[in-house]
């Protein structure tokens, strides 16, 4: 089965600062992978998607990420990032049946002025 | 877009009781999803479903059932309430095939006395 592990489960850094997030994975099918953002009180959205073509993906609010399919990694950056940013980030992709969707445990991303 | 619409954001319930937890979208998606959210452990499956009246175990379905009558409707439920199953609640909707990206709803937070 595809496992998904986030490295880090709290990331402080000043507003304005460039971040990345660190995603790894683990899969013998062809990877889907997301990135989705859960702002407080709130459910996730998507922030970004990673399906074929490009390895690098663009998201909203000036996240991207790029899949590495050598180290196995989708790794979550932004080059300045605002307070608004706070929040948390999920790394998720399809379990090998495809049906299923595997969450890593989550990144919380504190954003100090 | 989608929505996805969880009618109790916070519940307080006692131990022993039966909880239903709601969970309406009205975008015709096929499959739904109830994830349980804790600190550090991320999201975990609890049901799912992709039909009206199916539904298959996730990776954690012990003390929950569900029901899906009409498509856009997935009820999670709580037989008899315990401590340990108080947490985030959330729902997710997708369409089958390709990717399955996911639509969440702003989630359920069940505490249980």
């Amino acid at each position: 089965a595809q496992s998904v592990t986030q490295l880090d489960s709290q990331v402080p850094v000043f507003e304005e600062a460039p971040v990345e997030l660190r995603c790894n994975y683990s899969s013998s099918v062809s990877v889907y992978l997301f990135w989705y953002v859960q702002y407080p009180n709130q459910g996730l959205q998507l922030l970004l998607k990673y399906l074929s073509g490009s390895t690098l993906v663009k998201g909203i609010n000036g996240f991207e990420a790029e899949f590495n399919k050598s180290q196995t990694s989708f790794h979550l950056r932004k080059p300045s990032v605002h307070i608004s940013d706070t929040a948390e980030y999920f790394c998720a992709g399809p379990d090998t049946g495809g049906f299923k969707t595997i969450f890593g445990a989550g990144t919380r991303l504190f954003v100090k002025a | 877009d989608v929505k996805v619409t969880q009618s109790s954001r916070y519940l307080v319930k006692r131990t022993g009781e039966k909880v239903f937890l709601e969970c309406v979208q009205d975008m015709d998606h096929e499959n739904m999803f109830w994830y349980r959210q804790d600190p550090g452990l991320g999201l975990r499956l609890i049901y799912f479903s992709y039909d009206v009246k199916m539904k298959e175990k996730g990776d954690i379905p012990e003390g929950y059932s569900v029901s899906r009558e009409k498509k856009e409707r997935f009820s999670l439920i709580l037989e008899s309430a315990s401590t340990n199953q108080t947490s985030m609640y959330l729902c997710a909707t997708g369409r089958p095939g390709g990717a399955n990206v996911l639509t969440f709803g702003a989630g359920s937070r069940l505490t249980v006395l």
